[in-house]
């Protein structure tokens, strides 16, 4: 399996415009989670999908965040509008189980100019 | 409200042992993790210890747990270049939910 893959890999826009992240779990995954790490706060858990379903959404920022997981092999993260303190790191995990190993993708670094 | 905390960097001598700390504020975890970061990559499980246990030895890495202080360490022995890294301790809670402290970076000098 090629683990958790996530595009783009750098991402640089400006204030305002949309920004779409992508990520793709591993095959067989019924757990999916999206972080954001930055140097200030560290890494801080966004949401987490169970079957495709949001189970817990309360570490989204704001409402100009929001995630979806149309099918149990994709799911995105959009930020609308984006702006320059959204600028991180964003990484997605998953996990065959509640309680097993997080494997993560190799993240999506944002700028926001 | 729940919190895990470690210094943010540490700098070890190729050679020595590095010893990387961190202390988390509930008592009802059931698992405790370090994960490791290497740059530009994501983060990957390096050994976790269950929370009735108090050490765990896994070659050159030994998990030393005090459960009635809530700290946890993580002893690296005879670090190498490739143990620089970005190591985040973590704490599996009651609500399953997995609580991440801010890493420490570890840099090692020749």
């Amino acid at each position: 399996d090629a683990g958790v893959i996530q595009s783009p890999r750098h991402e640089v826009t400006e204030m305002g415009q949309e920004v779409t992240l992508r990520c793709k779990p591993i095959s067989g995954h019924d757990y999916l989670f999206w972080y954001r790490q930055t140097m200030m706060r560290g890494l801080e858990l966004l949401i987490y999908f169970n079957n495709n379903v949001p189970i817990d959404d309360s570490g989204m920022p704001e409402d100009r965040f929001s995630a979806k997981m149309p099918n149990a092999s994709f799911s995105t993260l959009k930020i609308q509008p984006s702006e320059p303190r959204d600028s991180a790191v964003y990484f997605c995990a998953s996990a065959p189980g509640a309680r097993n190993e997080q494997f993560f993708g190799p993240g999506t670094r944002l700028t926001v100019l | 409200g729940e919190d895990v905390e470690q210094s943010l960097f540490l700098s070890v001598r190729e050679g020595d042992s590095s010893v990387i700390n961190c202390t988390y504020t509930d008592s009802s975890s059931t698992y405790l993790y370090w994960y490791k970061q290497e740059p530009g990559a994501g983060l990957q499980l390096l050994t976790y210890i269950f929370s009735n246990m108090d050490m765990k030895q896994d070659q050159r890495l030994t998990v030393l747990l005090n459960k009635k202080d809530k700290h946890l360490s993580l002893r690296i022995a005879d670090t190498q270049t490739g143990d620089s890294a970005i190591y985040f301790c973590a704490e599996r809670n009651r609500d399953d939910k997995i609580i991440f402290g801010k890493g420490t970076r570890l840099h090692i000098l020749p």
